[in-house]
């Protein structure tokens, strides 16, 4: 069990888009249409933004968005705000009751 | 709202055990849902540790199956982790989690804030 692999950071101007990669494998973020996405600001508890690829929790804004094609999950952020600027990680269920994370991208608010 | 606290001892000793404990306010725990933890080493990613079901099935990391215990306490709706034979690689921060899987679709969707367990002698 491997982790899903994002980009270390990514950056933009307010205003603009982002987007953020997750890349498995079949056994996971292509096996599955069950991809969760996570918002870290420094020094807090991960919350909850995306799950099942495409779904936004309540209270979530629709500037988030995810997508997936193959074995890459994506999350896009439209409409760029001071207060995204924080680390964003993907989560991907495995099967058997596993699951397994990405290594984290760090978003920089230009 | 459901509310998660995890509780410990703050520091734990190379190749003791570790143990904490998740509080669960607003939700029984015993009426649904997978319950987890997972955890977060100083300026590093997310770990999957393990979850376990409310009905008491169990799943864990494979690289931390072979010292990992989850288990839950319906009496006191909460429940517990313990990783034996720890060194300094399993000081991190260790977050427990509610857990969708099935109908309420897949993800960790309440957190609690957190406990840094460093592993030191």
């Amino acid at each position: 069990q491997s982790a899903l692999t994002q980009p270390r950071s990514v950056s933009g101007s307010p205003g603009q888009s982002v987007a953020i990669s997750c890349t498995g494998t079949s056994s996971d973020v292509g096996g599955y249409n069950y991809v969760s996405w996570y918002q870290q600001h420094p020094g807090k508890a991960p919350k909850f933004m995306i799950y099942d690829v495409i779904k936004r929790p309540s209270g979530v804004p629709d500037r988030f968005s995810g997508s997936k094609s193959g074995n890459t999950a994506s999350l896009t952020i439209s409409g760029l705000q001071a207060e995204d600027e924080a680390d964003y990680y993907c989560c991907s269920y495995a099967g058997d009751y596993t699951w397994v994370f990405g290594g984290g991208t760090k978003v920089t608010v230009l | 709202q459901v509310q998660l606290q995890e509780s410990g001892p703050g520091l734990v000793k190379p190749s003791e055990t570790l143990s904490l404990t998740c509080a669960v306010s607003g939700y029984s725990i015993g009426s649904g849902f997978y319950w987890g933890w997972n955890r977060q080493p100083p300026g590093k990613g997310l770990e999957w540790i393990g979850n376990i079901y409310y009905s008491g099935r169990t799943s864990y990391n494979p690289s931390l199956k072979s010292r990992v215990t989850i288990s839950l306490d319906t009496s006191k709706n909460q429940f517990s982790l313990t990783l034996s034979s720890v060194t300094a690689a399993d000081t991190a921060v260790y977050y427990c989690a509610r857990v969708r899987g099935g109908g309420n679709g897949y993800g960790f969707d309440y957190w609690g804030q957190g406990t840094l367990v460093p592993v030191s002698s």
